[in-house]
């Protein structure tokens, strides 16, 4: 059964902690996502990494920043937290493919997501 | 700009009644199209996909969408909900031009009344 396990459901933290939210995947997938989710807003893309130690930004990168030193981990780092990181973050993987286009189409795995709140 | 747009941001629908959930994007060219769900307290599944094709894809839980060109919709089907179908719905596309991500809309909350 293919899992996306991350570290923890519920996290409460304080303005300018150094927040770190860890996603892992046991498909052996090539892309790795993370996204916020907020009311009225859906999710939207923070960053996304495509092999080991590459990322490459999303819709909303600012405030964060993002570390892969192995595939199955994907760590999302919020620097010096805000009370607007607020949030459900969601970590997502997918396979890649020879043939990028097609890659495309291939499923996201989803995990159960992690609800920051910052005090 | 490319958008996905969910209209209803919440729907309430008996038990046994048939349900559709709109889904309209903004793009020239046809684009993947995805439809998630999530319940409460969980990360999203797959219902379905389409990227080529017949036009009307089946998908789990009994569900089904129609890609339709000309309207540039992609709405989500079911001919009879059941309770457990309450959730969040999500429609989702990779516009084929725009790299490797999924655009999401902005859901629709779906409630069942028994």
């Amino acid at each position: 059964d293919v899992k996306v396990t991350q570290s923890s459901r519920y996290l409460v933290k304080r303005t300018g902690e150094k927040v770190f939210l860890e996603c892992v995947q046991d498909m052996d997938h090539e892309n790795m996502f993370w996204y916020r989710q907020d009311p009225g807003l859906g999710l939207r893309l923070i960053y996304f990494s495509y092999d080991v130690k590459m990322k490459e930004k999303g819709d909303i990168p600012e405030g964060y920043s993002v570390s892969r030193e192995k595939k199955e981990r994907f760590s999302l780092i919020l620097e010096s937290a805000s009370t607007n990181q607020t949030s459900m973050y969601l970590c997502a993987s997918r396979a890649g493919s020879p043939y990028p286009l097609l890659a495309r189409i291939n499923e996201q795995f989803f995990g159960p997501g992690t609800r920051l709140t910052v005090l | 700009a490319q958008s996905v747009t969910q209209p209803d941001i919440h729907i309430t629908v008996s038990e046994g009644a048939s349900l559709e959930l709109r889904c309209n994007y903004s793009y020239g060219a046809t684009p993947y199209l995805f439809w998630y769900v999530q319940s409460p307290g969980q990360g999203l599944q797959l219902l379905l996909k389409y990227f080529s094709g017949d036009t009307l894809v089946q998908g789990i839980k009994g569900f089904e969408a129609e890609f339709k060109r000309s309207q540039s919709s992609f709405n989500l089907r079911k001919p009879s909900v059941h309770w457990s179908d309450a959730a969040e719905y999500f429609c989702a596309v990779v516009f084929t031009g725009g790299g490797n991500k999924l655009t999401f809309g902005t859901g629709t909350q779906l409630k069942v009344e028994l």
